[in-house]
């Protein structure tokens, strides 16, 4: 079975404090994607990142970051100096091979308070 | 990156009646399409996923009868729900992959339809 688990259901930080969102997943596949999205206020899920599970290397983009780690099954997101414009729920995913169905943890919502 | 739209955002219906929110693909065709609802606070479920000119594959526990969903072409599928009642109040979300991505395993979301029944 596959499962994704994100324990933290919610966090406030401070204005250009970082921040670390751990994910958690469970495949038996040898062959699978992570995936981050963000869900503002609005309600639109906003695509930020795929991981393929043969790709291990880490990820910059701006202030954004992730750590996949196979050997713990972990792919966390790190926000550096966070803004209030990050406030907003983020869902890490997980797609098998062979199947388009995703199957998303239960978010973790991020507030930043100025 | 790719663009997918929903309408309507908002939709406020009289329990009994039926609603239909389009969920389109702006500026790449979708072969798959996906619908997803969401409750309050809660994670995204996935409902159905719709190909192209097939009829649509529900997930278990989803009723087909209540919640009809039909992809006739390459940007547009639609998502009914029929006989509403206050209970399906909820935000539901559609999703699409490119058909010609050779990646072809990255799925964009639009912007959610919040329904509201009373």
């Amino acid at each position: 079975a596959q499962k994704v688990t994100q324990a933290q259901t919610e966090i406030s930080v401070v204005e250009k404090e970082d921040v670390t969102l751990d994910c958690v997943y469970e495949t038996r596949d040898t062959t699978y994607y992570l995936f981050w999205y963000k869900q503002p206020p609005s309600g639109e899920l906003v695509f930020l990142i795929r991981r393929n599970s043969f790709d291990e290397q880490n990820e910059i983009s701006g202030r954004y970051s992730w750590n996949f780690q196979k050997s713990t099954s972990s792919f966390n997101f790190t926000i550096t100096a966070s803004q209030v414009v990050d406030s907003a729920v983020y869902f890490c995913a997980l797609k098998g091979s062979g199947t388009y169905k995703y199957i998303f943890g239960t978010g973790t919502r991020l507030k930043v308070l100025a | 990156g790719a663009v997918v739209s929903q309408h309507p955002s908002r939709v406020i219906c009289k329990s009994g009646t039926s609603v239909k929110i389009e969920c389109r693909s702006l500026d790449f065709q979708a072969t798959t399409m996906f619908w997803y609802r969401q409750f309050p606070k809660q994670s995204l479920m996935l409902m159905a996923t719709s190909n192209e000119g097939s009829k649509a594959t529900y997930e278990q526990g989803v009723e087909k009868d209540k919640f009809l969903i039909n992809h006739a072409s390459l940007t547009l599928s639609t998502l009914t729900v029929t006989s509403a009642h206050p209970e399906d109040s909820s935000f539901y979300i559609c999703s699409a992959r490119i058909g010609n991505d050779p990646q072809g395993n990255t799925i964009y979301f639009g912007e959610g339809s919040w329904l509201t029944v009373v």
